[in-house]
């Protein structure tokens, strides 16, 4: 099974600064099955990021995916207030188990 | 707009047996796999179980195995995750989720949750 760890586990930035977060799996897996989602205190996770790199429907450009392998990386390029959040990657796979990493708080 | 409904939560004792549904709208549910989600409090997410359209296609979690059932009820447009012999670590809010499918690879549509609490 795969295991994923999300790094750092908290992000303490300003609005308008860049985040960079880090997904890295166990094993090496096939882009195509890497997912982001951002879920905001209080609400239900919402995917950002499928297959490594794109963005899903009304996410905006500042949200990019990147990445191969075991290493990938969910970068805002310039952050807004509404992006102080939690931030989970998971590995869909093939078949189940669908893997979450423990998250990445950016805050503040 | 595609929307899930969570509900059935609420406290249960350790070894006791809850049902949680989940309603959905807006879209041809009978297309898609569905899943089920939870997340303890100030935790990550985990994955609990899935099933395909036509119930021939079913995964558990190893956490879960053999104490919750899912299924689903397409003429209702419903899932279901039947949990017995709960435990305290089965406290958590268990979140209903759409399965993109092949293009998406990722879970498209979540409903809002409902809290499941074990405790005596």
């Amino acid at each position: 099974e795969i295991v994923l760890t999300q790094s750092p586990g908290t992000l303490s930035l300003s609005l308008g600064e860049r985040a960079t977060l880090s997904c890295r799996a166990s094993q090496t897996v096939a882009s195509s099955y890497i997912a982001w989602y951002q879920q905001k205190p209080g609400q239900s996770p919402r995917l950002l990021i499928y297959g490594a790199f794109s963005r899903a429907t009304d996410i905006p450009d500042r949200f990019s995916g990147s990445g191969s392998g075991t290493d990938f990386t969910l970068t805002i390029s310039r952050l807004e207030p509404e992006d102080f959040a939690v931030y989970h990657c998971q590995h869909f796979g093939s078949s189940p188990p669908r893997t979450f990493g423990q998250g990445t708080r950016v805050e503040i | 707009e595609a929307q899930l409904v969570e509900s059935g939560g609420g406290l249960v004792k350790p070894g006791g047996s809850l049902r949680v549904s989940c309603a959905a709208s807006g879209f041809t549910f009978t297309s898609y796999t569905m899943s089920w989600v939870r997340q303890a409090p100030g935790k990550g997410l985990e994955w609990v179980s899935c099933i395909n359209s036509n119930d021939n296609y079913i995964y558990y979690a190893d956490s879960v195995r053999g104490r919750f059932t899912i299924s689903r009820d397409n003429a209702k447009n419903s899932l279901y995750l039947q949990m017995n012999s709960l435990r305290a670590e089965d406290t958590a809010v268990y979140y209903c989720v759409r399965d993109g499918g092949w293009l998406l690879n990722a879970f498209d549509i979540w409903g809002q949750g409902t809290l499941v609490t074990v405790s005596s």
